[in-house]
């Protein structure tokens, strides 16, 4: 994988459901891995950053896991809420950079009342 | 703090008319980041500065663009000639370096350019 990857592209779920999503991204040279959520006509709000193979963080109903060994990260929503609703995002570092960050496309989550 | 404050929230001009992005970082931010966001491409990162210096311009489109940043506190993106595929949502964003742990971005509102 040579760029940051997310997987799907959208969702659409009913409020009530769980579910998940995974950004990859190259393995070699990793630093650190950021997740954001982005709502329509806001700027990007920052939820996680993870540095550790194995990696687990939680706020409130969002939790994320961090694989860098083979380059994946999973972002989970407990009990989706239409407040939910949102892009969520995943960077990387650039390699070598602890600064400069990759973004993937985003998926775009859709949660129905 | 107010944020990382961008201006203007939308600019709307003509082809071949110069445009200027503003940015006011967090401070104490010492990284500085200009993104463009268009559907296709997504956000991509066009230049960052530390300490007020440019470190990386090597997604800066073509000449017609241009960043300064002659304080700690302020930053500008430049387009001159714009161009209607110039459009897009440009976004500053700043970050601290110090930090051991590494360290998320704070990002403006956005500025939503639009050339016609």
């Amino acid at each position: 994988i040579l760029n940051v990857e997310q997987s799907p592209q959208s969702l659409h779920v009913q409020e009530g459901d769980s579910t998940n999503f995974t950004c990859s991204f190259p393995s070699s040279n990793f630093y650190a891995l950021h997740w954001y959520r982005w709502e329509t006509a806001k700027s990007p709000e920052a939820l996680f950053v993870m540095t550790l193979n194995g990696d687990e963080k939680k706020k409130g109903r969002i939790s994320a896991t961090l694989n860098t060994k083979e380059g994946y990260s999973y972002l989970y929503i407990k009990g989706s809420q239409p407040e939910d609703s949102a892009t969520y995002l995943c960077a990387r570092n650039s390699g070598g950079s602890n600064y400069k960050l990759t973004f993937g496309k985003g998926t775009l989550l859709t949660v129905n009342p | 703090d107010a944020g990382v404050i961008q201006s203007p929230r939308h600019e709307v001009t003509e082809m071949g008319q110069e445009v200027t992005l503003r940015c006011k970082p967090i401070s104490g931010h010492d990284y500085l980041f200009w993104y463009r966001q268009t559907m296709m491409r997504g956000l991509e990162l066009l230049i960052y500065f530390n300490n007020n210096v440019p470190i990386d311009d090597s997604g800066m489109p073509e000449d017609r663009f241009s960043a300064k940043m002659p304080n700690a506190s302020f930053s500008t993106l430049k387009i001159q000639p714009s161009e209607p595929r110039d459009s897009a949502v440009y976004f500053c964003a700043s970050s601290y370096g110090g930090s051991r742990t590494p360290y998320g971005y704070t990002f403006g509102s956005g500025t939503r350019l639009t050339v016609v």
